[in-house]
């Protein structure tokens, strides 16, 4: 089966740092996508990792552990628009079907 | 840029009705996914065409049928409405099995 677990929410300052965990354990791990959904839109593309190891993208980065079931995505000198929801999703088997989290609300304050 | 376009953002229908959502994009990507969103619970993924004509069930397909006659479309159906159908429903599309999948602005539905 597939269980993917992330906090519900979280609440930074501006200009901080904050990083936002996720959990998995699924059959046929095949990579790992963080995705960025402000309220009313559509979820869009941050990051992606199928090996271990940190990813960086300005100032979004992804972290993967496949021994541990374990990613985190990290987001620096955070800016009010950054205030969204972050949805971790695991890809299975060969194809690419996703398995996404229930989502982290972010809300970032001044 | 990738363009997934839904035909509706925003659709009331009445139980028992027939409803279709239509999805659109203009990359020619060959799989295409339609999700339905619920608070508390994520994106579950309902059905997914990796080609034409082709489809398979996702994890929650009871109640919905798929329509993939083209390649850039795929149509999303509720043979009869009911209120658990109640959701936002977003489609997405990727070129290939490695790729992310690009979402379009979802649809809100709303039976009553």
């Amino acid at each position: 089966g597939q269980n993917i677990d992330q906090p519900t929410e979280m609440t930074a300052t501006e200009g901080a740092i904050v990083q936002i965990n996720c959990t998995y354990q699924t059959s046929g791990f095949n990579g790992l996508f963080w995705y960025q959904q402000h309220a009313g839109e559509a979820p869009t593309f941050l990051s992606y990792n199928v090996l271990d190891g940190l990813e960086e993208k300005g100032r979004f980065s992804s972290f993967l552990s496949r021994s541990k079931g374990y990613s985190y995505l990290l987001l620096k000198e955070l800016q009010m628009k950054d205030s969204a929801s972050y949805l971790c999703a695991v890809r299975r088997g060969g194809g690419n079907k996703l398995t996404f989290g229930t989502g982290t609300q972010l809300k970032v304050e001044l | 840029d990738v363009k997934v376009t839904q035909s509706s953002r925003y659709l009331v229908k009445r139980t028992g009705e027939k409803v279709f959502l239509e999805c659109v994009q203009d990359m020619d990507h060959e799989n295409m996914f339609w999700y339905r969103q619920d608070p508390g619970l994520g994106l579950r993924l309902i059905y997914f065409s990796y080609d034409v004509k082709m489809k398979e069930k996702g994890d929650i397909p009871e109640g919905y049928s798929v329509s993939r006659e083209k390649k850039e479309r795929f149509s999303l159906i509720l043979e009869s409405a009911s209120t658990n159908q109640t959701s936002m429903y977003l489609c997405a599309s990727s070129p290939g099995n490695q790729e992310t999948q690009y979402f379009g602005p979802g649809t809100r539905l709303l039976v009553l």
